[in-house]
């Protein structure tokens, strides 16, 4: 079945540096999505991308639709305390309406 | 305030019991799902309703039963559970599904333990 690898796993970082944390599959997706769940939360959508090439940001995070369709990166820069929490890619193939698939998550953690 | 409500928040269950979990949506989506968060494992898709109507289900087990009378409103049964299914139990609606009306908005979940 289709996977997703997300890493890097978890994070420990000094408050102000810049993260970036990747997604790859093993097929071809046509969404590409993050999310970040706080501790006792649901996971909260940060971004969504639709197209290859695709360059968005929200704030102090940028994310990318890979060239090969096949990955996304999330960059978190000038991190401040309150970015803790677990950050998760999902994607979908055009195929797979209603079968979101999710990464395994990367913990972050910032340390003031 | 997400627009998803699921109660209730934690469930302690034992094995005999039944109990239910349920979920609100404010959103005027059509599509609602059920996932399951267990510690470090990715969220795992359990069943997708689309206009009332079951369009997923990702070989579930029958101890867990949804039920979806309405599009604002998802239920999930349970009955003779295991304590491996003690984890996060999420809901999540969306627009449509397909595409970029499949952006997922999650409740904050009900965190059950089965005992």
């Amino acid at each position: 079945g289709q996977q997703l690898n997300q890493s890097p796993q978890s994070m420990f970082i000094q408050e102000g540096e810049d993260v970036s944390m990747n997604c790859t599959s093993s097929s071809i997706f046509n969404t590409w999505l993050w999310y970040k769940q706080d501790p006792g939360e649901g996971p909260v959508l940060l971004i969504a991308l639709y197209k290859a090439g695709e360059l968005t940001s929200n704030g102090r995070l940028t994310a990318q639709f890979g060239i090969t369709r096949k990955d996304s990166f999330l960059n978190i820069s000038a991190s401040i305390p309150s970015d803790v929490g677990i950050y998760f890619c999902a994607g979908q193939a055009i195929s797979n309406t209603g079968k979101l698939i999710f990464g395994q998550g990367t913990t972050l953690q910032v340390k003031p | 305030e997400t627009g998803v409500t699921q109660t209730p928040r934690h469930l302690v269950m034992g094995m005999t019991n039944k109990k239910s979990l349920k979920c609100e949506q404010h959103l005027g989506h059509n599509a609602m799902y059920w996932y399951k968060q267990s510690a470090k494992k990715p969220l795992e898709l359990m069943f997708v309703y689309n206009f009332k109507e079951q369009t997923e289900n990702n070989s579930v087990p029958s101890r867990f039963s949804p039920e979806c009378p309405n599009s604002s409103h998802l239920f999930l049964h349970l009955h003779t559970l295991q304590p491996e299914d003690s984890a996060l139990y999420l809901c999540a609606s969306s627009q449509d599904l397909g595409g970029r009306s499949e952006k997922l908005f999650f409740g904050s979940g009900t965190q059950l333990s089965v005992l």
